[in-house]
């Protein structure tokens, strides 16, 4: 079965640190780009940031650029989302999730973790 | 920054067609896709490059595109079709989600 599971999630404050992980079990981790969407409470999908397979393109949205860092450790399947310089709006469930295979070049995303949840709060 | 709408809310009886919008300026020029979350659970694909569905998810589900809108259309409705929808697409190397659809069986 192919599954991503995500840890790290907790209480920070604001201006304060975490670091997210996700660890991939089922399929060749190495071949795929994977990313992290968040969602706040009550509140729909947004996009945080994605990794391609090989390390050598990293995205970020806006509201996250210069404050988080994504990572990548293909021997260990695992993904990283080093959380700076927290803001109470980063609050929300933050999901791991792996891009499609597609000979276009687009992200969308075929397998979801379950999420772990961050709330920042003073 | 690019933003996809969607109506907030679909209501829909058991075994008729719901269909929901997304609307972007720059859609004519890329491809979306659609999620599906029911609550307390991760969202699924259902349908990507405008108009391709994942296997195992039920031909019910189909999308299609006209200019700057894809449509998600859900035929035959059933209860387990009762979740928040969200279409998405890829712009300037980022994810761009919608807004969100509820859909409602009633």
């Amino acid at each position: 079965e192919e599954l991503l599971v995500e840890s790290g999630g907790g209480v920070a404050r604001p201006g304060g640190s975490l670091r997210l992980s996700c660890v991939a079990s089922g399929f060749n981790f190495d071949d795929y780009g994977v990313g992290w969407v968040r969602q706040g409470p009550g509140k729909g999908l947004e996009w945080v940031s994605g990794i391609n397979w090989n390390v050598a393109t990293t995205t970020y949205a806006d509201s996250v650029q210069g404050r988080f860092t994504i990572s990548r450790d293909n021997a260990k399947k695992s993904l990283h989302l080093q959380m700076d310089s927290l803001r109470v709006e980063d609050t929300a469930l933050y999901f791991c999730a792996r891009r499609a295979m597609s000979t276009i070049p687009i992200w969308y995303f075929d397998l979801w973790g379950r999420g772990t949840l961050v709330i920042v709060s003073s | 920054s690019y933003e996809l709408t969607q109506p907030p809310a679909v209501s829909v009886s058991p075994g008729q067609t719901a269909s929901i919008t997304c609307s972007g300026d720059r859609l004519g020029n890329t491809y979306a896709c659609w999620y599906q979350q029911k609550p307390g659970q991760s969202p699924v694909l259902v349908i990507y490059q405008d108009d391709r569905r994942p296997s195992g998810i039920p031909e019910r589900f189909s999308g299609s595109t006209s200019g700057n809108t894809a449509t998600l259309t859900i035929s035959g409705t059933q209860p387990m079709d009762e979740a928040d929808y969200y279409c998405q697409t890829w712009d300037s190397k980022t994810a761009v989600f919608g807004t969100g659809t509820k859909v409602t069986v009633l």
